[in-house]
């Protein structure tokens, strides 16, 4: 079956880049999401990245795919304070004969001053 | 704000009573998804709506669960005869179906005592 799998904590200094990164089963997903969820709060939607790029760039957000290791990386330069959150990566997923969103277990990115 | 909203926000039931969740999506969504989150885990999958009709109930969704959108605009989730481990946050999020992006709602968090 699908699978989407996190790294399930990371800890980085301010000012410096995050990487948070992603391996799925399934390449059947036309787009690849990253999702920020702060405590008691409801998913964001960060950024996407159509299956046949193989990097995204927008803003302090880089997203990378590379499609023959199944694996999505999401790099946030400069990190800041505010960047502390959980993140979700997630693609919309064959599972059992139908298509569905399917959301890793989430990497806890803690941001240290 | 026109984004996704819930109400309640908060549900402190007892066992065996049933409680009822509301989403107002993002007007001209047409797609209208049900998940469940518990603590440490990724949104699970619980139901997807595609205008008015339900397309699709995740093997979570259990007889006691029940989901209406009609009209096609706001959606209700139902739980009837809740138990501890219904316990959980429930978010909605609606999407305009372009590029199966979702936009969340707080999410519904739900203690069963």
């Amino acid at each position: 079956g699908e699978d989407v799998e996190q790294s399930l904590f990371l800890s980085v200094r301010e000012g410096d880049s995050s990487v948070i990164n992603c391996t799925y089963t399934d390449s059947s997903s036309t787009y690849l999401y990253w999702y920020k969820q702060e405590p008691g709060a409801g998913l964001q939607l960060l950024t996407y990245i159509f299956s046949n790029m193989d990097m995204k760039q927008d803003q302090r957000l880089t997203v990378l795919l590379n499609k023959k290791d199944k694996h999505l990386s999401l790099r946030i330069a400069d990190t800041q304070t505010g960047d502390s959150a959980i993140y979700f990566c997630a693609g919309f997923l064959p599972t059992s004969g139908t298509y569905k969103y399917i959301f890793g277990t989430g990497t806890r990115l803690k941001v240290l001053a | 704000d026109t984004g996704v909203s819930q109400d309640p926000r908060h549900k402190i039931t007892k066992r065996g009573q049933n409680v009822t969740f509301r989403c107002d999506p993002i007007s001209e969504h047409n797609r209208l998804y049900w998940y469940r989150q518990t603590l440490g885990q990724g949104p699970e999958f619980l139901t997807y709506f595609q205008n008015e009709a339900q397309l699709e109930k995740s093997r979570l969704l259990s007889d006691r669960f029940s989901a209406e959108r009609p009209k096609g605009s706001f959606s209700t989730l139902e739980i009837q005869r809740t138990e501890q481990g219904d316990s959980a946050m429930y978010l909605c999020a609606s999407s305009p179906g372009v590029r199966n992006e979702q936009f969340f709602g707080p999410g519904t968090r739900l203690t069963v005592l």
